[in-house]
């Protein structure tokens, strides 16, 4: 199964740009890349996710790369709200395979 | 809008006693089901999932068993529980297509003394 990479922590300042880079060597043509944050005590919360394009929502932005081995989770202004621990993934058919994910500090 | 109910939302067991933990999702159909556990700073841990009642696929060899009696529901079970069956337990779903994000309940924190 592909495997993601992730740094353990990021730190952050209140209302700047964060982004989070996630490496994924292995990847398959024909997996997803998927993001997923965890606040301390509840489920994983879904915030985005691509093939091969650039993508947007209104949570986050994803820039993959050109040969599809990392990519970037924009936070385009990060609040408090934002500190959670950040996980990427790769989908492959049902499964998430899951890393540790980036636990993301955001200093007021 | 879509929901999804699991409970309890804590749970202190002794060591060889039963187990129940059930989930359910509202507001849709057919959905993807699955049964996921947590240690403390570490990622998530497919435990089974399941595409329709009475197809479930289990993804670790443990004490564990899962059963889908309604479309709708996913139960995770255990004979006797052990020590390391602590940890926290999510429940997720999804539509039935394979690029489609899973959607979490709130977590059973299960504690086993």
């Amino acid at each position: 199964d592909a495997k993601t990479t992730q740094p353990n922590s990021m730190e952050s300042n209140e209302e700047e740009p964060v982004h989070l880079p996630c490496n994924h060597s292995t990847i398959s043509g024909t997996d997803y890349i998927h993001w997923y944050r965890q606040l301390p005590s509840q489920g994983p919360e879904y915030v985005i996710h691509g093939l091969t394009s650039n993508v947007n929502n209104r949570m986050a932005s994803l820039a993959i790369a050109e040969d599809r081995k990392s990519s970037t989770l924009i936070l385009h202004r990060a609040t408090l709200r934002d500190a959670a621990v950040y996980y990427c993934i790769l989908r492959s058919n049902y499964q998430l395979i899951w890393g540790a994910g980036t636990k993301l500090i955001i200093k007021p | 809008s879509q929901t999804i109910h699991q409970w309890p939302a804590t749970l202190v067991q002794p060591v060889g006693s039963p187990l129940s933990l059930e989930c359910t999702v509202e507001g849709t159909s057919n959905p993807n089901l699955y049964w996921y556990r947590q240690a403390a700073g570490r990622g998530l841990q497919l435990l089974f999932y399941s595409i329709g009642i009475d197809q479930i696929s289990s993804e670790v060899p443990q004490n564990l068993s899962a059963s889908r009696p309604q479309d709708r529901q996913f139960i995770l079970s255990s004979k006797k529980l052990l020590l390391s069956d602590s940890g926290f337990y999510l429940c997720a779903w999804n539509q039935p297509y394979s690029n489609q994000p899973q959607h979490f309940g709130d977590g059973t924190r299960l504690s086993i003394l």
